[in-house]
């Protein structure tokens, strides 16, 4: 696609319940990040894929949130067993070639856990 | 993020210049960044310097450098309205780590008419 595509935009969920977002990256675009960023915060890194392959997931809270590039395009963070604090706009990006900073940001999706 | 700090407001007349500034800590970063955010819209890459240069200018912007304070700014010539957001500063979390970047808080321009 023409820019990074995420869905749902909102998500408004019970404390307890399982969600899953989505990221379709900028097609041929080789690495995938996540970040979350809560309000008035700037972003924080979770997680980033080179490819099908996850390189770094030490930005992870805990091991409720995982994520998964299986085919090394859509990718899809898991959140288990939400809590509230895990509400934020949980942002994806992605970058042409692996060893650049220039991150193409989608428009985000913001939970609210309540 | 702790690593990187910036005041959280600025507000300029326009046609001033505003300066945002910037204070990070890993002396080991080899580009720092500024991302422009504007109201329900992802974060856009403005510029960025590398970590051996003192200054960076592309058309309006001008982006300077003090390695040894680890003090970046961000100066804008000619502010209009439409340069009204946020703006983040960045640095890459070492060498060679690619778009894992530690943003500051974001400094909230405003700019009035």
């Amino acid at each position: 696609g023409a820019g990074v595509s995420q869905s749902p935009r909102y998500k408004v969920t019970k404390r307890g319940q399982d969600v899953a977002l989505r990221c379709d990256p900028i097609s041929g675009h080789v690495s995938l990040y996540w970040y979350r960023q809560a309000l008035g915060q700037g972003p924080e890194f979770l997680t980033y894929f080179n490819y099908e392959a996850q390189q770094d997931k030490s930005g992870l809270p805990n091991d409720r949130f995982s994520a998964e590039r299986p085919e090394g395009s859509i990718s899809t963070l898991t959140i288990q067993r939400t809590e509230q604090r895990d509400s934020a706009m949980y942002r994806c990006a992605t970058i042409q070639r692996a060893n650049t900073g220039e991150l193409f940001f989608g428009e985000g999706s913001r939970l609210t856990v309540l | 993020g702790e690593d990187v700090e910036q005041s959280l407001f600025l507000s300029v007349r326009e046609g001033d210049s505003s300066v945002i500034n910037c204070t990070y800590t890993d002396s080991s970063s080899t580009y720092l960044y500024w991302y422009k955010q504007e109201p329900g819209a992802g974060l856009q890459l403005l510029t960025y310097i590398f970590s051996n240069m003192d200054m960076k200018q592309d058309q309006r912007l001008t982006v300077l450098l003090n390695k040894k304070d680890k003090h970046l700014s961000l100066r804008i010539a000619d502010t209009q309205t439409g340069d009204s957001a946020i703006y983040f500063c960045a640095e890459s979390k070492g060498n060679n780590q690619g778009g894992k970047l530690i943003f500051g808080q974001g400094t909230e321009l405003s700019v009035k008419p």
